[in-house]
């Protein structure tokens, strides 16, 4: 089975752009996460989607905002880009999403510099 | 806010040698914890997952699970080298719980 895919791999944008980051979760699989990760913060939850769906939202600011078709595909847009967004961005994904025996597996991430 | 503690290391063995990485969280609800590694520039790719109170065992590595105690661990047994990476501990909370929460991470270091 092929893994997660995430396009594109590197990104680099200016302060005040916007970015679009997609993600491909394991065939089969109807959830899909974000992450953020940065050295100071580590790993951080940004969403989760389920059958187009936001169920979970983390703290972050609204310029950060995604979404999920129908093929569970999902995309995440980062608006107003600020020089502290530079990150690693990660897509997770899963069968169902839900605690117990559900495990998330990560694509390859995406590296966004933002100058 | 759910909280979960690493020390960041590095933690240094030398090859062979068992290593020992440890977690605690702050969520007594929690029920599901996973452990995973990242290369640097990479991924984190999935070690092992841990449900019930105890040990479990798959290959080189075993993870305990002490909910009493809000505490999680992994043992590297025979580090070699290519075990040299930043592991991460994740709680994926209670019940109908959607997102992970993740340590800042232990760097090991094997040496040869």
């Amino acid at each position: 089975k092929a893994g997660v895919t995430q396009t594109p791999r590197y990104l680099i944008k200016t302060r005040g752009q916007q970015v679009t980051l997609s993600c491909s979760p394991i065939s089969g699989h109807r959830s899909v996460s974000w992450y953020q990760q940065t050295p100071g913060q580590g790993l951080q939850f940004l969403f989760e989607y389920f059958s187009e769906t936001q169920r979970n939202k983390g703290n972050f600011p609204g310029r950060f905002s995604g979404r999920q078709f129908s093929n569970s595909r999902s995309e995440m847009n980062v608006s107003t880009l600020e020089l502290g967004d530079s990150a690693l961005y990660l897509c997770a994904s899963s069968f169902t999403g839900t605690s117990g025996t559900d495990t998330q597996y990560f694509g390859p991430g995406t590296r966004l510099t933002v100058l | 806010q759910k909280e979960v503690e690493q020390n960041s290391g590095p933690l240094s063995v030398p090859e062979g040698a068992i290593a020992s990485l440890n977690c605690t969280y702050s969520d007594r609800g929690s029920q599901s914890f996973f452990w995973y590694r990242q290369y640097s520039g990479k991924s984190p790719e999935l070690i092992m997952s841990i449900y019930s109170n105890g040990d479990k065992e798959d290959g080189r590595f075993t993870a305990q699970l002490n909910k009493a105690s809000q505490y999680v661990s992994l043992l590297i047994r025979d580090s070699q080298p290519s075990d040299s990476a930043t592991y991460l501990c994740a709680d994926q909370g209670g019940a109908g719980s959607y997102q992970l929460t993740f340590g800042k991470g232990t760097k090991l270091s094997v040496i040869p």
